[in-house]
């Protein structure tokens, strides 16, 4: 299995523009995460989802940020209008039901908004 | 919410020493917790874990132990070597499915030559 798949690696825009990231998780799990990794937070989780449902989205910071999985191998995390305090490193995760093995995370979309 | 506290955040150890960190948590009902290790410029990946019925689970140089009384667990990583070098987080989850975690800080384990 290739693993949990995230895109673009690196993004650079400027402020007010929309950014889209990407994630295809590992082809049988049913929980999809994102999360958002700084220095002075650490890592935060934004969304999940089961089974393509959002379940928990109380992690969004602000309306300018918006998830959506449309099917079991696709998620997407919008932010728009972006902003500088956007930029972070962004992870997308996957699990199987009961969590055996624990999460596994993709190798991340560093954000940088400027 | 679970709140998750993780010591030391910098840690440097001679190699071939051990070197443990240590987690504590807020919630009772809490019955998963794993580890992860994070290398520069890659997602956290998975090294250990262990469930709230056992105390102590070793997968050769790592281990992991639990106290629930007292709400803390901690990895042990013995003999260590270069390639340990790396930031290490601890996480919880109350669901028992491992489907939400909540992370600690982050320790950054050095292992010098």
């Amino acid at each position: 299995d290739a693993g949990v798949i995230q895109s673009p690696r690196h993004e650079v825009t400027e402020m007010g523009q929309e950014v889209t990231l990407r994630c295809k998780p590992i082809s049988g799990h049913d929980y999809l995460f994102w999360y958002r990794q700084t220095m002075m937070r650490g890592l935060e989780l934004l969304i999940y989802f089961n089974n393509n449902v959002p379940i928990d989205d109380s992690g969004m910071p602000e309306d300018r940020f918006s998830a959506k999985m449309p099917n079991a191998s696709f998620s997407t995390l919008k932010i728009q209008p972006s902003e500088p305090r956007d930029s972070a490193v962004y992870f997308c995760a996957s699990s199987l039901v009961r969590g055996r093995g624990g999460y596994t995370f993709g190798s991340g979309t560093r954000l940088t908004v400027v | 919410g679970e709140n998750v506290e993780q010591h030391p955040s910098t840690l440097s150890v001679q190699e071939g020493d051990s070197a443990v960190i240590k987690c504590t948590y807020s919630d009772s009902a809490s019955n998963y917790f794993p580890w992860y290790k994070q290398e520069l410029g890659k997602g956290p990946q998975l090294i250990i874990d262990i469930r709230s019925n056992v105390g102590e689970k070793k997968d050769q140089r790592i281990a992991v132990t639990l106290n629930k009384t007292a709400k803390h667990f901690s990895l042990h990583i013995t003999e260590t070597q270069p390639e340990d070098s790396a930031v290490y987080f601890c996480a919880v989850d109350v669901t028992g499915g491992g489907n939400k975690l909540t992370f600690g800080t982050g320790t950054q384990l050095k292992v010098e030559l």
